[in-house]
């Protein structure tokens, strides 16, 4: 079974400082990897995503992951943050041999604030 | 190309009732899952259906039930209402079954269902 672990709950940060998100996880199988992002009162929205290729994936609003695979992370990162990415942020692994089991496993969310 | 739907945005109901939500897909895409999310449990997989066959299921118990019409249209049915289901629901369509893996999903803003 896969498991996500984000490591921080909170993450409290200053306009314009850089920030990084952490995720970890656990699979016994290849895997896809998602960051999605979810503002108050609204569904979750697709900032990236590692297929296979390249380890370092660059998403929407300046956001870019790298995956490691003998660390088994996928840690979120942006230079320089606005008040406005302040939102949850969900780490997500799926199959990649898809079939009957598969399904997409998320990690509890990081509360990224943004503090002017 | 318009996004993911889902009807209604609210709902309030009282324990013992049943409750019916709905989800529009992207065009085109074939493939919805429906997702529980509580500040306790996180994201939960609730169950996928692609042209109109259950592919895949999580661990809820059968008072939670899905539909899926030729349109693609999804429903999910929420029998027998109780306090632990107050929820929001998130309804996500892909182009690919999950059979195939990889398929990206994307998400609709959600149904909060509120039960008294």
């Amino acid at each position: 079974a896969q498991s996500v672990t984000q490591l921080d709950s909170q993450v409290p940060v200053f306009e314009e400082a850089p920030v990084e998100l952490r995720c970890n996880y656990s699979s016994s199988v290849s895997v896809y990897l998602f960051w999605y992002v979810q503002y108050p009162n609204q569904g979750l929205q697709l900032l990236l995503k590692y297929l296979s290729g390249s380890t370092l994936v660059k998403g929407i609003n300046g956001f870019e992951a790298e995956f490691n695979k003998s660390q088994t992370s996928f840690h979120l990162r942006k230079p320089s943050v606005h008040i406005s990415d302040t939102a949850e942020y969900f780490c997500a692994v799926s199959d990649r041999g898809g079939g009957s089991n598969y399904k997409l496993t998320f990690g509890k969310g990081t509360l990224l604030t943004v503090n002017p | 190309k318009a996004g993911v739907t889902q009807t209604p945005r609210y709902l309030i109901k009282t324990r013992g009732q049943q409750v019916t939500l709905s989800c529009s897909p992207i065009s085109g895409h074939r493939s919805v899952s429906w997702y529980q999310q509580t500040p306790g449990q996180g994201l939960q997989f609730l169950f996928e259906y692609f042209s109109e066959t259950q592919r895949n299921k999580g661990n809820f118990p059968g008072r939670f039930s899905g539909r899926q019409f030729s349109n693609s249209r999804s429903e999910m049915n929420v029998s027998t209402l109780e306090l632990g289901d107050s929820a929001l629901y998130l309804c996500a369509s892909s182009l690919a079954s999950s059979a195939s893996g990889g398929g990206t999903q994307y998400f609709g803003p959600g149904t909060r269902l509120l039960v008294l």
